[in-house]
C-alpha cells in the first residue's frame, strides 16, 4: 500500500499554533478510526503522542491533539514550545497485508 | 516499567544473514501482538513485520517477504527477526515496537519502542 502523504516540513515560532495534516484515502485513513501520531527527535525512537485519532496517551501534554475530516487527519500543537521541534509521523489502520501503514514524515521547526 | 530492549544489529555483507531480538519486560507479552519498525538512513519509518501474541499470525511488508521471519519465544518475553538474503536497502535503525492490543486493527497503533538497533548491509 502507499504511504499516507505529510507536509515535509512545517515551521511555527514559540506560542503559535501549527497543524500538520496526513493524507490518506477511504481505505485506511477516511475509513476507520485508527490513526496514531509519534514524535521522534533525532536519534531517538518514535513516541505516541495521539491514538484513535485523538486520544492522548497518559502523560502526552494537552497541547497536543488530532481530530479527521474525510480522507486527512490532523495533528495540532497548540503554545508551540522549543522541545516542540521533532520529526512527526501518522500511521492509520489499513488492509493487509501488514494492516498498516505510515506517513512520510513532517519536520517542525520552532523559529 | 514497561521495556523494549533491542540486540543483535551490527554490519554484514550483502547477502549474509543477522537475527534481531528484543527483550520485553513490564507487561504480559503474549497478550500483544508486536511489530518491527525500520527506518532507512534519513528516511522515514516503515513496518516490515507483525506477529500476533499467541505467534500464529504473522505479516510481512513486501520488500521483506520471503527473506525475513518474525517470531517470538513468549516464555522468555523475547521478539525475534530473522533476517536472511540481506541486501543494501536494509541498512536502516531496526525497532521493536509493542502493539497497543493483539487484534489486528491495534497494528496502527504502536504504544512502546525500543532504542533501535543498526544494521548495515555492506561489502
Amino acid at each position: 500500500q502507499s504511504a499516507l502523504t505529510q507536509p515535509a516540513s512545517v515551521s511555527g515560532s514559540p506560542g503559535q499554533s501549527i497543524t500538520i495534516s496526513c493524507t490518506g484515502t477511504s481505505s485506511d485513513v477516511g475509513g476507520y478510526n485508527y490513526v496514531s501520531w509519534y514524535q521522534q527527535h533525532p536519534g531517538k525512537a518514535p513516541k505516541l503522542m495521539i491514538y484513535e485519532v485523538s486520544n492522548r496517551p497518559s502523560g502526552v501534554s494537552n497541547r497536543f491533539s488530532g481530530s479527521k475530516s474525510g480522507n486527512t487527519a490532523s495533528l495540532t500543537i497548540s503554545g508551540l514550545q522549543v522541545e516542540d521541534e521533532s520529526d512527526y509521523y501518522c500511521s492509520s489502520y489499513t488492509s493487509s497485508p501488514l494492516y498498516v501503514v505510515f506517513g512520510g514524515g513532517t519536520k517542525l521547526t520552532v523559529l | 516499567e514497561v521495556q523494549l530492549l533491542e540486540s543483535g544489529g551490527g554490519l554484514v555483507q550483502p547477502g549474509g544473514s543477522l537475527r534481531l531480538s528484543c527483550a520485553a519486560s513490564g507487561f504480559t507479552f503474549s497478550s500483544y501482538a508486536m511489530s518491527w519498525v525500520r527506518q532507512a538512513p534519513g528516511k522515514g519509518l516503515e513496518c516490515v513485520s507483525v506477529i500476533g501474541g499467541s505467534g500464529s499470525s504473522t505479516y510481512y511488508a513486501d520488500s521483506v517477504k520471503g527473506r525475513f521471519t518474525i517470531s517470538r519465544d513468549n516464555s522468555k518475553n523475547t521478539l525475534y527477526l530473522q533476517m536472511n538474503s540481506l541486501r543494501a536497502e536494509d541498512t536502516a535503525v531496526y525497532y521493536c515496537a509493542k502493539v497497543s492490543g493483539d487484534a489486528f486493527y491495534y497494528y496502527y497503533c504502536l504504544d512502546v519502542w525500543g532504542q533501535g538497533a543498526t544494521v548495515t548491509v555492506s561489502s
